[in-house]
Order: C-alpha cells, then sequence, then structure tokens
C-alpha cells in the first residue's frame, strides 16, 4: 500500500522560504519508472500542477513557477522536497504531494495515490 | 484562468448519467493520450478516477467512464449515486515546455 503525507510549516512571512517534506511508503524513489510530484490548491480554487521527480533525478517545473521551485529527492529517507523562494498571500494553499509512475517506456502525468494535504498560510 | 475548460458545474437525479467535457488545444489534450481524471470531496484529497484517457484504476466503479475527441476530453458518470457529489478536475499532459496542466474543477450535484 502507498501512503505519503506532508510536512512543513503552516505559516510563513511574505518574502521567506518555504521548504515542504514529502514522506512516502510502499514504494522507492530506486525503483526504475517511479516518481512524486506536487500538487497545490488555493482555498475554494482549483489545483495546479508545482513539480515532479523521477527515479533517475529526472525533475520537471511548472513554467510560471520555475524560477521559484526546486525539488530534491532523498532516496534513503524516502522523502521528496520542495522548495518554494519569495512567498507571498498568494501562494496560501493546500500543498499535496502524490505517487506518479511512467506507463511503459514514457511518463503518464497520472498521479495516484495523494497525500493528505498540508495547509500553507502566507501571512505577516 | 485554468489552461482546460470545465463546466463550473453539473447536476443530475440519482440513477441517471452525466458528462463533464474538459476542453483543451491541440498543444495538450489534443496531442497526447494523457488526460486524467480526479474526484476531490471538501476537505479530502483528490482522488484518481480515470487515468490515460478512458482506463480506470483498480477500484474505481466502472460507471466512472473517460473519453476524448479532438480536443476535448470528457468524463461520463452513469447510475448516479449521491456519495458521487464532489468536484472533479480533468489533467492533461501540455509537452516538454508546458509540462502538466489542470481543468478549472467541476461542481457535481446530484439532486
Amino acid at each position: 500500500q502507498i501512503t505519503l503525507k506532508e510536512s512543513g510549516p503552516t505559516l510563513v512571512k511574505p518574502t521567506q522560504t518555504l521548504t515542504l517534506t514529502c514522506t512516502f511508503s510502499g514504494f522507492s524513489l530506486s525503483t526504475s519508472g517511479l516518481g512524486v510530484g506536487w500538487i497545490r490548491q488555493p482555498p475554494g480554487k482549483a489545483l495546479e500542477w508545482l513539480a515532479l521527480i523521477y527515479w533517475d533525478d529526472d525533475k520537471r517545473y511548472s513554467p510560471s513557477l520555475k524560477r521559484r521551485l526546486t525539488i530534491t529527492k532523498d532516496t534513503s529517507k524516502t522523502q521528496v522536497v520542495l522548495t518554494m523562494t519569495n512567498m507571498d498571500p498568494v501562494d496560501t494553499a493546500t500543498y499535496y504531494c502524490a505517487h506518479t509512475s511512467w506507463c511503459g517506456s514514457t511518463s503518464c502525468y497520472t498521479f495516484d495515490p495523494w497525500g493528505q494535504g498540508t495547509l500553507v498560510t502566507v501571512s505577516s | 484562468q485554468s489552461a482546460l475548460t470545465q463546466p463550473a458545474s453539473v447536476s443530475g437525479s440519482p440513477g441517471q448519467s452525466i458528462t463533464i467535457s474538459c476542453t483543451g488545444t491541440s498543444s495538450d489534450v489534443g496531442s497526447y493520450n494523457l488526460v486524467s481524471w480526479y474526484q476531490q470531496h471538501p476537505g479530502k484529497a483528490p482522488k484518481l478516477m480515470v487515468y490515460e484517457g478512458s482506463k480506470r484504476p483498480s477500484g474505481v466503479s466502472n460507471r466512472f467512464s473517460g473519453s476524448k475527441s479532438g480536443n476535448t476530453a470528457s468524463l461520463t458518470i452513469s447510475g448516479l449515486q449521491a456519495e458521487d457529489a464532489a468536484d472533479y478536475y480533468c489533467l492533461s499532459y501540455s509537452g516538454s515546455s508546458t509540462g502538466v496542466v489542470f481543468g478549472g474543477g467541476t461542481k457535481l450535484t446530484v439532486l
């Protein structure tokens, strides 16, 4: 059974850097074809894809947020970390991490399952 | 503004069928068979319902089906049940320069 859980601060100040950790079990990021993605959802609004990282350290970022995002993995600790710089109140959202994988020889960009999410509020 | 366009809301009575559309462009939905659909109940994490356009994950009811025509993907729910009431989001791959795009979400009300 695959499970994921997000952790990090619930409140950050504008201009600060947000660091979120996704701790997972039931799979290994040493296994070919597997990956973890991050998605966020502002209160009452739609989902927005942020980034993902694969077993081979291939990283993909949302073009609109690429300059502010860094995704890394710690295979031995079964964790993926997302950092977002220069936080702004519009970044207030629930941040989710989710398992993803390749289908055949290409990325599927399918997220399943998801963590429970963590609400991050940006306010001074 | 989301990259993929979904109706804000749809509704149906128990037992009926409804279809939620997800309209993109020839750069995303129209070019790749990588559309997935997610169900989200209030306060809960999204759940995968359909992937690669029309495939159902293990454990998802066969009342949920996906299809695509041109630049528009669709999710059909047959035999509506009260528990189907939720928000539904579509997702599509949009090429290496754009990555992944979501729809704006559709609120399904079961009357």
